[in-house]
Formats: structure tokens, C-alpha cells, sequence
């Protein structure tokens, strides 16, 4: 089964802090993506990464960056949190190919307070 | 871009009876649709997908169904049970990403 694991399932910071959110997955896959998730508002697409180094800006990438180094890691950085950037964080990733599936991990609940 | 509507936002059923949940797209470019269930505080799993070429796709009590030349797709749940009860999401891929619906918050009572 593919595995796509969140470094943390709960956080709380302060507004100014910069914010890391660490995702792994274990499938060799080319794809891997974050998304915030909010009521009401579905899942949004931030940033997302189809290569080691090649970083792609999704629907909301303000206020954001993404770091990919090695395949198997995507870190989602919050340079100065701020209160509307409390949510909840997904990460997924999938092979290359758009019409592949998406898998994803369980989620970071973020609270910037 | 892509734009994914899906209906209704809330369902609630009785044990026993079928769900139905639509979606609507607008690339028609767009050639894969998966649908995605959600539990309370756990991510989005893929339960069903359906690919352009194809109209309708079974695995046992899920069923989806894609209508290209309206750009509709749907998700069927028959014998619905208790543990059936979660958010559930359509996608459609577009360019290089999935775009999500807002979701449906199914409900299934005893």
C-alpha cells in the first residue's frame, strides 16, 4: 500500500513564525502536491512538484514556498504565518502521468495564533 | 482551468437506501475522474475512478458514471450502510493536477 506520512498531525504557532510541514511518501513517486483544506471550500491546490527541485505554483500559492530536495520529501514553508493560514494541510503525491491517482496522508491541522 | 461543481453538499439517506452524488466539468479536455472518501480526521481515499474512454465503471456497492458529451459524472451508493457516513469529493484531472468539488457530506442513519 502506498504511504504518505505528515510529520505532525497537530501544530500550533504564532503569527511571524516561519512554518515547516514535512510529507513523505514511500511509492517512488514523480508527483507529490499540497493542498489546504477548509469548510466549505473543498481542497485547494498551493503548490505542487513533478521533479527533485521543480516546484509548480497551484491555485493559492500566496503566502507559501515548497522545497523538494530528495524524490520521496515535499516540505510546505510558511514564511511569516499568519491567522488566515490556519487550516488543514494535505499532502499527496502520485506517478507522473494527470490521470493517475492521488494519494494522500492524513493531514496537519495548523493553528497560527 | 478547470472547474469542478458538485451536488448536493449534504445527504442524508436511511440504511438501506442508494446515494447519488454529481458532479459537473468544464475542460472537456479533462480524462480521468476519481472520487475520493473522507472519515473524520483522516486524508481523502481514493475509492473509484472512471477514465474518458469508459461510461460507466462497478466495484461492488460503488458505481460511477461519466457523461462526456455533458460533461457529467456521478457516484452511486446502493445498500447504503452506517459506516458509509463521510465527505466525499469528485475530481477532475485537468492540464497536470486534479481539481477538486467542494465535497458532499454523506449521511447514513440506522
Amino acid at each position: 500500500d502506498v504511504k504518505v506520512t505528515q510529520s505532525s498531525r497537530y501544530l500550533v504557532k504564532r503569527t511571524g513564525e516561519k512554518v515547516f510541514l514535512e510529507c513523505v511518501q514511500d511509492m517512488d513517486h514523480e508527483n507529490m502536491f499540497w493542498y489546504r483544506q477548509d469548510p466549505g471550500l473543498g481542497l485547494r491546490l498551493i503548490y505542487f512538484s513533478y521533479d527533485v527541485k521543480m516546484k509548480e505554483k497551484g491555485d493559492i500559492p500566496e503566502g507559501y514556498s515548497v522545497s523538494r530536495e530528495k524524490k520521496e520529501r515535499f516540505s510546505l514553508i510558511l514564511e511569516s504565518a499568519s491567522t488566515n493560514q490556519t487550516s488543514m494541510y494535505l499532502c499527496a503525491s502520485s506517478f507522473q502521468n494527470s490521470n493517475q491517482p492521488q494519494h494522500f496522508g492524513d493531514g496537519t491541522r495548523l493553528s497560527i495564533l | 482551468g478547470e472547474n469542478v461543481e458538485q451536488h448536493p453538499s449534504t445527504l442524508s439517506v436511511q440504511e438501506g437506501d442508494s446515494a447519488v452524488i454529481k458532479c459537473t466539468y468544464s475542460d472537456s479536455a479533462s480524462n480521468y475522474f476519481p472520487w475520493y472518501k473522507q472519515e473524520l480526521g483522516k486524508g481523502p481515499q481514493l475509492i473509484i475512478d472512471i477514465r474518458s474512454n469508459v461510461g460507466e465503471k462497478k466495484d461492488q456497492r460503488i458505481a460511477v458514471t461519466l457523461n462526456k458529451t455533458a460533461k457529467h459524472f456521478s457516484l452511486h451508493i446502493t445498500e447504503t450502510q452506517p459506516e458509509d457516513s463521510a465527505v466525499y469529493f469528485c475530481a477532475g484531472a485537468g492540464y497536470s493536477t486534479l481539481t477538486f468539488g467542494k465535497g458532499t457530506m454523506l449521511l447514513v442513519s440506522p
